[in-house]
């Protein structure tokens, strides 16, 4: 089967660091997706992991394990307008220059001041 | 165009009737995706089509959707003898023929299609 867990919500203040935890089973990997997705608004791409170790794009960045099917988002700096939802998916399989992504339920962060 | 493009952007329909649901692609994205998202939660996934091959449709939760995609174009999503229980935001996506900065073959999503059924 297909499984994809990450915490419900969180809740960090503005300044601060936050980890979001993801850990997946799935019947292939071929990919691992952050997403963010503000209320009322469609999903927009944060990170792409398909090798271990930790891609870094400003203030975000990822981490993937694939033999301990583990990944994190780690949000640094954080400002207001990260609240949001946080949403890890996986590719189990790529197939002719495309293929389904399994979402987690999404992680509602919350930034306070 | 520019991006993937849904509509309506809301739909309102009473119990039982039938309704559409419209994506328009990125222009040259061979893969588009239909997910559901429910109030609060994650996406489910639905179908997917790719090209010309048969569409994987283990997702669609019973024999009341459907959906239809013309080459690569247009794909629509059709829910008949809708229920309550269908309202959700549809979202759809197209993936890119080449790795464009957005993961191997990334999604883009559409802004969705939030339907309510009363």
């Amino acid at each position: 089967g297909q499984n994809i867990d990450q915490p419900t919500e969180m809740t960090a203040t503005e300044g601060a660091i936050v980890q979001i935890n993801c850990t997946y089973q799935t019947s292939g990997f071929n990919g691992l997706f952050w997403y963010q997705q503000h209320a009322g608004e469609a999903p927009t791409f944060l990170s792409y992991n398909v090798l271990d170790g930790l891609e870094e794009k400003g203030r975000f960045s990822s981490f993937l394990s694939r033999s301990k099917g583990y990944s994190y988002l780690l949000l640094k700096e954080l400002q207001m307008k990260d609240s949001a939802s946080y949403l890890c998916a996986v590719r189990p399989l790529i197939y002719n220059q495309g293929g389904k992504l399994i979402f987690g339920q999404g992680t509602e962060l919350s930034v306070k001041p | 165009g520019a991006g993937v493009s849904q509509s309506p952007s809301n739909k309102v329909t009473e119990k039982g009737k039938d309704v559409e649901l419209r994506c328009d692609p990125i222009s040259g994205h061979t893969a588009l995706y239909w997910y559901r998202q429910r109030l609060g939660q994650g996406l489910e996934f639905l179908i997917y089509f790719q090209g010309n091959s048969a569409p994987d449709k283990s997702g669609l939760p019973s024999d009341r959707f459907s959906a239809e995609r013309t080459g690569e174009s247009v794909s629509t999503l059709t829910i008949q003898r809708t229920q309550q229980e269908d309202s959700a935001v549809y979202l759809c996506a197209s993936s890119s023929r080449q790795p464009q900065g957005m993961g191997l073959y990334g999604y883009t999503f559409g802004s969705g299609t939030r339907l309510t059924v009363v």
